[in-house]
């Protein structure tokens, strides 16, 4: 099946900074990402949806500007969490569809990258 | 809007017993479903799906019939082992648009030897 990687797997770092994830598609292209953010023991939430080329589209209740996603190109897609406080430390989750998979709606995932903000 | 609903709780059983975790889906229009695995510190793994009525899903001995009679799409093993402990997670496509997967709670499952 199509394979997407995230980068870096952890990341630790101080209250205040910014830390920048990296989500690729590895053998196709990918218009749609989406990013989801999952907290210990719960299930997968919806963050945004990253469209290549364009502004990303947000779900309710989800800071754009604290959690800025860029598409520049079809194969990557990168959620920067800005100004990082501990309230963020998550486990950041991305997925992207493979065009051949779209009838179907299969996402492929991500390892996933887990933060933790000090 | 559409929405998957997993039974409640964690899931204990022991090596070689069989294993049955609930998941019922409300929808317009006809998704296709999904069954994803999570293993510890991981991202999901597509376990197995089905994009139609009466289409049943496997993968690794799990299996999962899509039943639109009463819009569920349970998972089922025979005889589980250590290494099927994980959270198992149900989700449906709507097909529409970006595809947005729509997820379950999950269920957390430990295979005791």
């Amino acid at each position: 099946g199509a394979v997407v990687s995230q980068h870096p797997s952890w990341v630790i770092c101080k209250s205040g900074t910014s830390v920048k994830i990296e989500c690729r598609s590895l053998d196709f292209q990918a218009t749609t990402m989406f990013w989801y953010r999952q907290f210990p023991k719960q299930s997968l939430m919806l963050m945004a949806t990253s469209n290549e080329g364009s502004k990303a589209t947000y779900e309710q209740g989800v800071e754009k500007d604290k959690f800025l996603i860029n598409h520049a190109s079809l194969t990557l897609s990168t959620l920067t969490v800005t100004s990082a406080h501990p309230e963020d430390s998550s486990f950041y989750i991305c997925s992207a569809r493979d065009p051949a998979g779209a009838v179907t709606g299969e996402l492929f995932f991500g390892e996933g990258s887990r933060l933790t903000v000090l | 809007g559409d929405s998957v609903t997993q039974m409640e709780g964690p899931v204990t059983l022991s090596e070689e017993a069989f294993l049955t975790i609930n998941c019922t889906y409300t929808a317009t229009g006809y998704p296709s479903l999904f069954w994803y695995v999570q293993y510890p510190g991981e991202g999901l793994q597509l376990l197995l799906k089905a994009t139609k009525a009466d289409d049943k899903g496997s993968n690794k001995g799990f299996e999962a019939t899509y039943r639109k009679e009463t819009t569920s799409f349970h998972l089922e093993k025979g005889s589980v082992q250590v290494s099927d402990s994980a959270v198992y997670f149900c989700a449906l496509s709507d097909r529409r648009g970006n595809n947005r997967l729509a997820f379950g709670k999950g269920n957390q499952v430990v295979v005791i030897p």
